[in-house]
This record gives C-alpha cells, structure tokens and sequence, in this order.
C-alpha cells in the first residue's frame, strides 16, 4: 500500500520559518520524482516544487523562489520543505506527492498557519 | 505561465446522467500534458486522467478525457453517487504547473 505521511506543520508568525517533512511508503521513493503542492483553505490547488530522484533538478512557482527549499533523503525515503520568510498567503494544507509532472498519489497534507 | 479556466464553476446534475467539464487554457499544452483530478471534501484530490485521455489506475471507464492545444474536456458519461465532487484540471507543459479553479459538480 502507497503511503505519504507529511508532518511539520503549524502556527507560525509571519516572517518566520517550518520545516516540513513527508515520510514515504509502498514505492520505490528514490526512483521518483516528488513535489509539493498546497491548498489555502477554501481555495484551489497550487503546485509549489518539485524535485527529481538526485536532487539535480529541482523548481518553484515564483511566488516561493528564495524563500521555499525542496530536498529528499533517499536512504531515508523522505521529502523536505524548508519554507523561510513564510506570509499569510502561505498558509495552507501542503501535500506531499509522488510525481513531477501529474501527481498519481497524495499524502493527507499538513496544516500551516501564518499569523501573529 | 498558462492560465487555466474551467467552466461552468458548479454544474447541477442527477445520477444516471452525463456532465461534460471544460478546461481552457491561456496557451497551448504542449504534448496534450493535461492531468484532471476529483477531489471531494476532507480528502486529498485523486488523479483520474493524464495525458489529456489516459485513464489513471483502478478509474472507472465512465471517465474520459479529451482534447488538445488550448481546449480539454473531462466526461463522466454516467454520473454515479460518489461522482458528486470538486474536478480540478492540471497542465505540465512548461513551468510553472498550473491548475484550473475547479468545477464543483453537485447533486440536483
């Protein structure tokens, strides 16, 4: 059985930092390419980053370049989101999926709040 | 970066009839790179097509997807009670990867 499991998310004030993590099962994890994508509440879907299997290749929607850093420890079978300098317009459930291009399977997401 | 639009945004149907849901985009897709998902709530969206027809694994054959270029059509030739949920189109064409703002396909 496929299974993405995130974690790290919470409150934060703006300006500040969380990590995020994904912990992944039932698929061979260093042979895929992984990515983030978000939902604010209420809201559509936003892909966020992607990362390929060596982490050679890595890329962002604009609205989080320098400030968003995807990265996996294969051996580890897990995929990060080190998000900096976060603002309200981050907050959001972040997914973790398997995928770089269409996404077949997804995580529940973690919740992360922005505000002071 | 390409601007998805889907239409109509909620489209009121009862079981046992057909929905057709749009996705137009701003650009062509190039390579007919067009995913869709369903997503209902409290879960996580769940991949139904990709390549702008090819079934994902385990979807009924009551879904389809079509198209090309600009204009994309995803059809549920029978609606089916756990049909009744938010559908939301996906290019990965060329960077960034967008998604269309959904169309709620509710019970009449």
């Amino acid at each position: 059985e496929v299974q993405l499991v995130e974690s790290g998310g919470g409150l934060v004030q703006p300006g500040g930092s969380l990590r995020l993590s994904c912990v992944v099962s039932g698929f061979t994890f260093s042979a895929n390419y992984m990515s983030w994508v978000r939902q604010a509440p209420g809201k559509g879907l936003e892909w966020v980053a992607k990362i390929n299997q060596d982490e050679s290749e890595k890329d962002y929607v604009d609205s989080v370049k320098g400030r968003f850093t995807i990265s996996r420890d294969n051996a580890k079978n897990s995929l990060f989101l080190q998000m900096n300098s976060l603002r309200a317009e981050d907050a959001a459930l972040y997914y973790c999926v398997r995928g770089g291009s269409f996404f077949p399977q997804w995580g529940q997401g973690t919740l992360v709040t922005v505000s002071s | 970066e390409i601007v998805l639009t889907q239409s109509p945004g909620t489209l009121a149907l009862s079981p046992g009839e057909r929905a057709t849901l749009s996705c137009r985009a701003s650009q062509s897709v190039s390579g007919s790179n067009l995913a869709w998902y369903q997503q209902k709530p409290g879960q996580a969206p769940r991949l139904l097509i990709f390549g702008a027809s090819s079934r994902a694994t385990g979807i009924p054959d009551r879904f389809s997807g079509s198209g090309s270029g600009t204009d994309f059509t995803l059809t549920i030739s029978r609606l089916e009670p756990e049909d009744f949920a938010v559908y939301y189109c996906q290019h990965y064409g060329s960077s960034p990867w967008t998604f269309g703002q959904g169309t709620k396909v509710e019970i009449k």
